[in-house]
């Protein structure tokens, strides 16, 4: 079964740090584009960033650009996402996704508060 | 504000046709880069609907389907059940952005 489990998040102050990982099982990993996607509560899906099978390309969206950064290691089959600088408007589910033309699937998010 | 339009809302009849549109530009759907569909019922996880423009994943009934032309597209509902209530999606790349976009959501809801 292709799988995505996400961990790592919680609560966090202003300013501060934390790193979120995402564990895929069930599929050949390093052949895949990843994504990190998150959800701000009542909000819409906001794309965080992208991260090619091998890494070349990374792609972040301007709101998180600068603070966050994303990675992967294919030996371990996990993405990570290192968030710093956090805001209060960085609050929500994150969720880790794979390759978005290949129809998925998605993790069962993250859920990251960001306060004081 | 998302680049990819959406209606906020659509409402439809149980067994009636809904279509919810999504509409974009020169630089997303419209520069031909693929549109996906997503539908995510209240407190679960999104879960894609149509991928490709037009293709359903296996478990997703044929009542759901999607097109494209030009710089729009649209995700079609026939037969409108009321499981169906539920936020939907729709995604594309852009290029003058150098990312992925989603539009605002649309929710449905079943009279």
């Amino acid at each position: 079964e292709v799988q995505l489990v996400e961990s790592g998040g919680g609560l966090v102050n202003p300013a501060g740090s934390l790193r979120l990982s995402c564990a895929a099982s069930g599929f050949t990993f390093s052949s895949y584009t990843m994504n990190w996607v998150r959800q701000a509560p009542g909000k819409g899906l906001e794309w965080v960033s992208s991260i090619s099978s091998a890494s070349s390309y990374i792609y972040y969206a301007d709101s998180v650009k600068g603070r966050f950064t994303i990675s992967r290691d294919n030996a371990k089959n996990s993405l990570y996402l290192q968030m710093n600088s956090l805001r209060a408007e960085d609050t929500g589910v994150y969720y880790c996704a794979r390759d978005f033309a290949v129809a998925g699937p998605w993790g069962q998010g993250t859920l990251v508060t960001v306060s004081s | 504000q998302s680049v990819l339009t959406q209606p906020p809302s659509v409402s439809g009849a149980p067994g009636q046709r809904v279509i919810i549109s999504c509409t974009g530009s020169s630089s997303n759907v419209g520069a031909g880069y693929d549109v996906h569909w997503y539908q995510q019922l209240p407190g679960t996880v999104p879960k894609v609907l149509i991928y490709g423009n037009t293709n359903r994943p296996s478990g997703v009934p044929d009542r759901f389907s999607g097109s494209k032309s030009g710089t729009s597209a649209s995700l079609v509902i026939t037969g409108l059940q009321a499981e169906d209530e539920a936020d939907y999606y729709c995604q594309s790349y852009d290029s003058s952005l150098s990312g992925v976009l989603f539009g605002g959501g649309t929710k449905l809801t079943v009279l």
